[in-house]
């Protein structure tokens, strides 16, 4: 079954504290991001890839730090988490193949920073 | 600096009729729009998309069109059900991006009996 994963799914931490939100993909595909949403604001994207050892900004990227040293993970860093980090997360992988699009997206993971 | 937005945050519609979902978008880079559904406690999950070369995509009860004039692009589900009842967001790719995406605040759809 293809699948995004991503954990934990609830979190709850304080101002300060290093953490990792692990996300993984089982579809082979070259393209993850990391979203973030907030009431009103709707989906931002924070960190895409293209592929491994690429990375890139997205709208969103301050504070928060990504890598891509194999294919299928992509985890989100925050490395002195404040409490404006607290939100929703959402991993996806997507494969273009100029002619069609698909998208797969995790089940979410959601932050509190205290 | 909002690039696609989605001026209506609730839409109801009755069972059996058309829902028409509406998104806007600002930046003529965009070549590439895709519309999102997306559950409580769920991931989104891609609906339908198209691309700017196009002005309609059919995929069984859901319908996209674009209108580049106007950059403005709208889903209609026809006919709507209750498990249609969800968040919608429009979502738009700058050409040349893969994975760049910009998505619309959403519009909750709710379907009534």
């Amino acid at each position: 079954e293809a699948q995004v994963t991503q954990n934990p799914r609830y979190l709850i931490t304080v101002t300060g504290k290093k953490l990792t939100v692990t996300c993984s993909q089982n579809m082979n595909h070259e393209y993850m991001s990391w979203y973030r949403q907030d009431p009103g604001l709707g989906l931002r994207q924070i960190y895409y890839s293209m592929n491994v050892e690429v990375t890139d900004k997205g709208d969103v990227p301050e504070g928060y730090k990504v890598s891509r040293k194999e294919k299928r993970n992509f985890p989100l860093i925050l490395e002195s988490p404040s409490p404006n980090q607290t939100s929703l997360y959402f991993c996806a992988s997507s494969l273009w193949t100029g002619s069609s699009y698909e998208q797969y997206f995790g089940p979410g993971t959601r932050l509190t920073v205290t | 600096d909002q690039q696609v937005k989605q001026n209506s945050p609730s839409l109801s519609v009755q069972e059996g009729r058309i829902s028409i979902l509406n998104c806007d978008y600002t930046n003529s880079m965009f070549d590439y729009f895709l519309w999102y559904k997306k559950y409580p406690a769920e991931g989104p999950t891609f609906l339908i998309s198209i691309s700017s070369i196009k002005d309609k995509n059919e995929d069984g009860r859901f319908t996209v069109f674009l209108n580049k004039s106007a950059k403005h692009l709208s889903l209609h589900i026809v006919p709507s059900q209750p498990g249609d009842s969800a968040v919608y967001f429009c979502a738009a790719r700058i050409t040349g991006t893969a994975s760049k995406l910009t998505f619309g605040t959403g519009t909750r759809l709710q379907v009534t009996l």
